[in-house]
């Protein structure tokens, strides 16, 4: 059971969009630490996708954007394309465990 | 350009240790603290740790205290972890990534699979 609760899968057809979400409590997200998202891609380390909870980092397409609000925070995917296909993370500070948790990932498949 | 370059794939016996190193290139060693996360077989990614590289501090996960040991070696911008006691469900594979804490972990290691097993 993660700190972090994000949906198993989402899935979307080429060109749409598709949010994912995390929802945390009051001793990380609540609590006012950033959220980070990673994307994985099959057999591949995980890469850095949005930081600070609504920042990309150099290369990553304007495509990918986060928010956060409340103990709640999703990653947003306009324009959807075949390459997306991977699993989605979320990572923010636990003050209770004094801890970096990860959510337990979201499976994009992408129609 | 920063890079982590981790070292190969291990095959322990259940009761053995294990040590991954991350060898660190493109930047100022002692400038970032470097994490390590863990992915078993099928599963999500578990944060293991964090080492500043600049002191040494570390902050291990609850569940690996007394079982796992960050290290680095500024000589040689390295970081390393090793895990005692192994048992199967340590199999996973292992990242190293630099970021602390409270940041993100914008570069990553290129995973480092552990296998225990009799």
């Amino acid at each position: 059971q993660s700190v972090l609760t994000q949906p198993p899968s989402v899935s979307g057809a080429p060109g749409q969009r598709v949010t994912i979400s995390c929802t945390g409590s009051s001793s990380n997200i609540g609590a006012g630490y950033d959220v980070h998202w990673y994307q994985q891609l099959p057999g591949t380390a995980p890469k850095l996708l949005i930081y600070g909870n609504s920042n990309r980092p150099s290369g990553v397409p304007d495509r990918f954007s986060g928010s956060k609000s409340g103990t709640s925070a999703s990653l947003a995917i306009t324009g959807l394309q075949a390459e997306d296909e991977a699993d989605y993370y979320c990572q923010s500070y636990d003050s209770s465990l004094s801890e970096k948790v990860f959510g337990g990932g979201t499976k994009l498949t992408v129609l | 350009q920063v890079q982590l370059v981790q070292s190969g794939a291990e095959v322990k016996k259940p009761g053995a240790s294990v040590k991954v190193s991350c060898k660190a290139s493109g930047y100022t060693f002692t400038s970032y603290g470097i994490s390590w996360v863990r992915q078993a077989p099928g599963q999500g990614l578990e944060w293991m740790g964090w080492i500043s590289a600049y002191n040494g501090n570390t902050n291990y996960a609850q569940k690996l205290q007394g079982r796992v040991t960050m290290t680095t070696d500024t000589s040689t911008s390295t970081a390393y972890m090793e895990l005692r006691s192994l048992r199967s469900d340590d199999t996973a594979v292992y990242y190293c990534a630099r970021g602390g804490v409270l940041v993100s972990f914008d570069y990553w290691g290129q995973g480092t699979l552990v296998t225990v097993s009799s």
